[in-house]
């Protein structure tokens, strides 16, 4: 199976400040990645899917990055509401997998 | 709007099985997958598997295979997840999740509230 492997396991980063989280696939999975991220108590929300296209209603100020192996996401300016745990998934080949997340915390 | 709404919270003794629906409204239910991915306490998401609501057809991952069923009733449009032989590892929120038929099954959006089922004797 494909591993996904997030880096770093945690973020500290200041609101307004810009946040950059890594994600890399054990073989290629051409283009086939999502994100998500998930507050706690409540389920997981799709943010990019495809490595780069926004999924309904995300705002503009997370876009995604990459193809084949490596892979980011950016928070351009971090608010208040964006401080939780990011999972990137790849859907290229079975079974589906996940990384182990990356937590955004308050700085 | 497109919601997938779970059934509640179980205790399960260990060896027991377990068995969580998902019930979809605000879209045409045999039109996109339903993926099942779990989350024990503090940990990861994990996929378990998928099933097309159209045909029945599933896909388990292999850690899941013997214990897992997928099955779904189109005149509710509800998809069900029985798990046998529940250990103390099966601890944790399972959650169902819709994905669209033309990404190959891919991304998952939305997904239900989760379901909490705790094995302890």
């Amino acid at each position: 199976e494909i591993v996904m492997t997030q880096s770093p396991a945690t973020l500290s980063v200041s609101p307004g400040e810009r946040a950059t989280l890594s994600c890399r696939a054990s073989q290629s999975v051409s283009s086939n990645l999502a994100w998500y991220h998930q507050k706690p108590g409540q389920a997981p929300r799709l943010l990019i899917y495809g490595a780069s296209t926004r999924a309904t209603g995300i705002p503009a100020r997370f876009s995604g990055s990459g193809s084949g192996t490596e892979f980011t996401l950016t928070i351009s300016s971090l608010q208040s509401e964006d401080f939780a745990v990011y999972y990137c998934q790849q859907y290229n080949n079975w079974p589906r997998t996940f990384g182990q997340g990356t937590k955004v915390e308050i700085k | 709007q497109v919601q997938l709404v779970q059934s509640g919270a179980e205790v399960k003794k260990p060896g027991a099985s377990m068995k969580v629906s998902c019930k979809a409204s605000g879209y045409t239910f045999t039109t996109f997958y339903i993926h099942w991915v779990r989350q024990a306490p503090g940990q990861g998401l994990e996929w378990m598997g998928i099933i097309n609501p159209n045909s029945g057809s599933t896909i388990y991952a292999q850690k899941f295979q013997g214990r897992v069923t997928m099955t779904r009733d189109t005149s509710t449009s509800t998809v069900y997840m029985e798990l046998s032989g529940l250990r103390s590892e099966d601890t944790a929120v399972y959650y169902c999740a819709r994905a669209p038929f033309d990404s190959g099954a891919g991304w998952f959006d939305p997904w239900g509230q989760g379901t909490l089922i705790t094995v302890s004797s």
